[in-house]
């Protein structure tokens, strides 16, 4: 299954909202993770099962959609939240695979 | 709190092989499904291969699975990696990850990562 990420690159200001698309090639139901990734940091999960918050994830932080097409939401961005974002779909692995990110820069 | 902690950085030359360990506090290695991820410079996250803990079986990611080893030390609960004939394109922050299941692996930890610079 081959993950695309839309756009490349976001340019927001803080407190608007950012919405990052997630496509994957094929239909496979929910079996989607997001990750956020700052310069120099391992990634940080931040969703699974396409919509459920990982363990001290900010609410501001929402994911959504099922088959093909899924989506994070950041509902009011924070300085901290300007980062990399990854999907990564884990459905009849192997193998894993992740999309090629989703950078969202400051406006 | 479960904590991977890696080895530090390699550099090795082309055709040459590296080895880069993960070891787990925290909790026990033969409990855990370990993968590894890579990450060349700039670029994305490319998974590399995982352990089933269950049956020991090893999953590769096809690209690398002639190249690629993951072997365990349980006694001292490390993970290591082994890459060989290295080119490169191996130029990347490796790290190694615990998924939370077979079922479902998706990373719930990391290691900080050890960089491997292949240059002649």
């Amino acid at each position: 299954i081959v993950m695309t990420q839309s756009p490349a690159t976001l340019s927001v200001s803080p407190g608007e909202r950012a919405t990052l698309s997630c496509r994957a090639s094929q239909i496979f139901g929910s079996n989607l993770a997001w990750y956020q990734q700052k310069p120099g940091q391992a990634p940080r999960l931040l969703i699974y099962a396409a919509s459920i918050r990982a363990t001290g994830v900010p609410a501001r932080f929402s994911g959504s959609g099922s088959g093909t097409e899924f989506t994070l939401t950041i509902s009011s961005l924070q300085p901290e939240d300007f980062a990399v974002y990854y999907c990564q779909q884990y459905t009849n692995w192997p193998p894993i695979t992740f999309g090629p990110g989703t950078r969202v820069e400051i406006k | 709190q479960v904590q991977l902690v890696q080895s530090g950085a390699e550099v090795q030359k082309p055709g040459a092989s590296v080895k880069v360990s993960c070891r787990v506090s925290g909790s026990t290695l033969s409990e855990l499904s370990i993968h590894w991820v890579r990450q060349a410079p700039g670029k994305g996250l490319e998974w590399m291969g995982g352990l089933d803990p269950e049956n020991g079986e090893r999953i590769y990611a096809q690209p690398l699975q002639y190249r690629f080893t993951m072997t365990e030390d349980t006694s001292t609960d490390t993970a290591f990696m082994e890459l060989t004939s290295l080119r490169s394109e191996d130029t990347a922050m490796y790290f190694c990850a615990i998924a939370h299941s077979v079922e479902a692996p998706y990373i719930t930890q990391w290691g900080q990562g050890t960089l491997v610079t292949v240059s002649a």
